[in-house]
């Protein structure tokens, strides 16, 4: 079984600061690891994955992510916020464990404020 | 190209109504999975398919909920009868291979009376 943790509920940064969302996963069998986002009333649009290459992941919107195996963390960055960046980023993470798919186990969110 | 249509966007019923989600998958794609959104639970998977069969149901809450996928193209998820507790935003998702990304869809909003 595989579970997400995202620290903070709430993060708030000003405009043009580095946005740092924390997310650690657990998971018994090399993970697939994503990060999605969610405007109101909207469905959730992917920013970026890993899926056992680089560790380093450049996602859109100028996002990135790194694998830390050693923190069992994947964290998501990204250097200069805008205020088109405010919305519910979600962590989540599958497995290839029977050779096909599980579907996603999600964190609970971050729910992203830019302060102008 | 096409994304993951959901419909109906909203739909509000009473309880002990049947309330039938529809979803159109992206073609290709052989995946498809129902995802629940609820403030308390967060994000939770209900079911998915593959090839049109069910893979996993373990997420499903009980007996009132089913899922069908009669070809590559649709899918549903059924409730009867409905619930207040059923209330949530009920997603589908789907992806080309199982490690793959998933590619959601805008959502039901689903309000029992």
């Amino acid at each position: 079984a595989q579970s997400v943790t995202q620290l903070g509920s709430h993060v708030s940064v000003s405009e043009g600061a580095l946005v740092l969302l924390r997310c650690n996963y657990s998971s018994s069998v090399p993970p697939y690891l994503f990060w999605y986002v969610q405007y109101p009333n909207q469905g959730l649009q992917l920013l970026l994955k890993y899926t056992s290459a680089a560790t380093l992941v450049k996602g859109i919107n100028g996002f990135e992510a790194e694998f830390k195996k050693s923190e069992t963390s994947f964290h998501l960055t990204k250097p200069s916020a805008h205020m088109s960046d405010a919305a519910e980023y979600f962590c989540a993470v599958t497995t290839a464990s029977r050779g096909g798919a599980d579907g996603l186990t999600f964190g609970k969110g971050t729910h992203l404020i830019i302060q102008p | 190209d096409a994304g993951v249509i959901q419909s109906p966007r909203h739909e509000v019923t009473e309880m002990g109504q049947e309330v039938t989600l529809r979803c159109k998958p992206i073609s290709g794609h052989d995946y498809l999975f129902w995802y629940r959104q609820t403030m308390m639970r967060g994000l939770e998977l209900l079911i998915y398919f593959n090839n049109n069969v069910p893979i996993d149901d373990s997420g499903m809450p009980e007996d009132r909920f089913s899922a069908k996928m009669p070809n590559a193209s649709f899918s549903t998820l059924k409730i009867q009868p409905s619930e207040p507790r059923d209330s949530a935003v009920y997603f589908c998702a789907s992806s080309l291979q199982g490690n793959q990304p998933q590619h959601f869809g805008d959502g039901t909003r689903l309000s029992i009376l």
